[in-house]
């Protein structure tokens, strides 16, 4: 397909288990973000890699969360020792350029993860 | 702090009318501004964007306000459609383009319905 893809879809784990979440941009996009979606919010910035480089991590919560894009494409969320409050959705965004916002931003579907 | 937020949490419109959806942002610096649509199960989706230079920007079926003085933000559909029915988020980017990579502060959103 020619989107973003994130897998998996949906997410349970029982608190304290570690999960990875997976984000496959579109094929050639230097720009990678990663948002948090609580229910019934709007999505809030976690973190932003340029190819493997990632320049902004300001957004994620604690550091039970790290994010990697080892190669400039797939990037992985992960986060260790899962709490209650973890439970969102989790969006993937790839664009173009090292600019770009806007037109040129693409969200995935999205990882819901359920902490229980 | 500064953030971006909507005034009305839910909107029901009937099928053909205009809907207005309104924003109000509080960061002076924010230069660019996006709306998005997120349909149950996906990511957002790009709608219409503005750039601060701009008051007033018109798409395929939708127009979008900007008024620096009062620091609001609205986005109009005209003639509403069943399809249309969805969550819409306004997002705001400071120094969009130059230096600037796209990191998007989200607003809450607001929840459209459209009545057959």
């Amino acid at each position: 397909g020619a989107g973003v893809s994130q897998s998996p879809r949906y997410k349970v784990a029982k608190r304290g288990q570690d999960v990875a979440l997976r984000c496959d941009p579109i094929s050639g996009h230097v720009s990678l973000f990663w948002y948090q979606q609580a229910l019934g919010q709007g999505p809030e910035f976690l973190t932003y890699f340029q190819n493997e480089a990632q320049l902004d991590k300001s957004g994620l919560p604690s550091d039970r969360f790290f994010a990697e894009r080892p190669e400039g494409s797939v990037s992985t969320l992960k986060i260790q020792r899962t709490q209650q409050e973890d439970s969102a959705v989790y969006l993937c965004a790839s664009s173009l350029g090292q600019y770009s916002v806007g037109t040129e931003a693409f969200f995935g579907q999205g990882t819901r993860l359920t902490v229980v | 702090g500064e953030s971006v937020g909507l005034h009305l949490p839910t909107l029901s419109v009937q099928e053909g009318d205009n809907s207005i959806i309104n924003c109000a942002y509080s960061n002076s610096a924010s230069d660019y501004f996006i709306w998005y649509k997120q349909e149950s199960g996906k990511g957002p989706q790009f709608i219409i964007d503005i750039r601060s230079n701009m008051d007033k920007r018109q798409g395929q079926r939708v127009t979008v306000l900007l008024n620096k003085t009062v620091k609001h933000l609205s986005l109009q559909i005209a003639a509403t459609q069943p399809g249309d029915s969805a969550v819409y988020f306004c997002a705001e980017n400071k120094g969009a383009g130059g230096t600037s990579y796209g990191k998007l502060t989200f607003g809450q959103g607001t929840i459209l319905t459209v009545h057959p």
